[in-house]
């Protein structure tokens, strides 16, 4: 059983296109976050939901929407997709602020 | 500024010797930090977490020591073996706020 998962784990779109990426937990936890890791492998917060309110917002381009239509999942939608979007983004969950994260394996984006 | 740094980008050690990575930080102050383990296109596993006012977290052949008045947390794999190979991430979290990650640091013990 895949505690977070993340689909797809690959994604090749074209600049401008609209693309989803959805993240689903079953390990009960509260919390959930999206980060994003560069080229450099700095890995960084872009938002936070706790129980499906959003709670951390990052300076983020407001073309990046979160959406959480439950405890258990959390998407990420991005609209007009730039060339500086190619990134891994990873899902991730915790019970709380004093526990460590899981995380999922990632969905690599490349954007031509 | 606020800034993370991890020794080195990567490190290299011979298998059964002790591997130690620092993380330093600069214009933070943490509740507490953690470490994880990340290998090539997976995503990050958590290790340990240590709070401000603990020195040292043991786990199996794991140890970190958290120094806030140097502001540097130290990562120790004893008896490294070859399985040890990664990318090892720390992690701060700040008072009502979530993590910020280090660049990490690649190790890789050499058989």
């Amino acid at each position: 059983d895949t505690a977070v998962s993340q689909t797809p784990k690959y994604l090749v779109t074209q600049m401008g296109n609209d693309k989803s990426i959805k993240c689903e937990q079953n390990l009960g936890h509260d919390t959930m976050y999206w980060y994003k890791q560069d080229s450099k492998k700095f890995l960084k917060i872009m938002f936070s939901y706790n129980n499906k309110e959003l709670i951390i917002n990052e300076t983020v381009p407001n073309r990046f929407s979160p959406k959480s239509p439950d405890k258990a999942h959390l998407n990420l939608h991005i609209n007009s997709l730039e060339l500086g979007d190619s990134a891994v983004y990873f899902c991730a969950s915790s019970p709380g602020a004093t526990y460590g994260y899981t995380f999922g394996s990632g969905t690599r984006l490349t954007v031509v | 500024s606020q800034k993370i740094e991890q020794n080195s980008e990567a490190l290299n050690i011979q298998e059964g010797k002790t591997a130690t990575l620092t993380c330093n930080y600069t214009n933070y102050s943490p509740a507490y930090l953690q470490w994880y383990r990340q290998d090539p296109g997976r995503g990050p596993v958590f290790l340990l977490l240590i709070r401000e006012n603990e020195k040292e977290k043991r786990k199996e052949r794991l140890k970190v020591t958290f120094d806030t008045t140097l502001k540097q947390s130290l990562f120790h794999i004893t008896a490294s073996q070859p399985a040890d190979s990664a990318t090892y991430l720390c992690a701060l979290a700040l008072y009502g706020q979530n993590f910020v990650f280090g660049p990490g640091t690649r190790l890789s013990v050499l058989p």
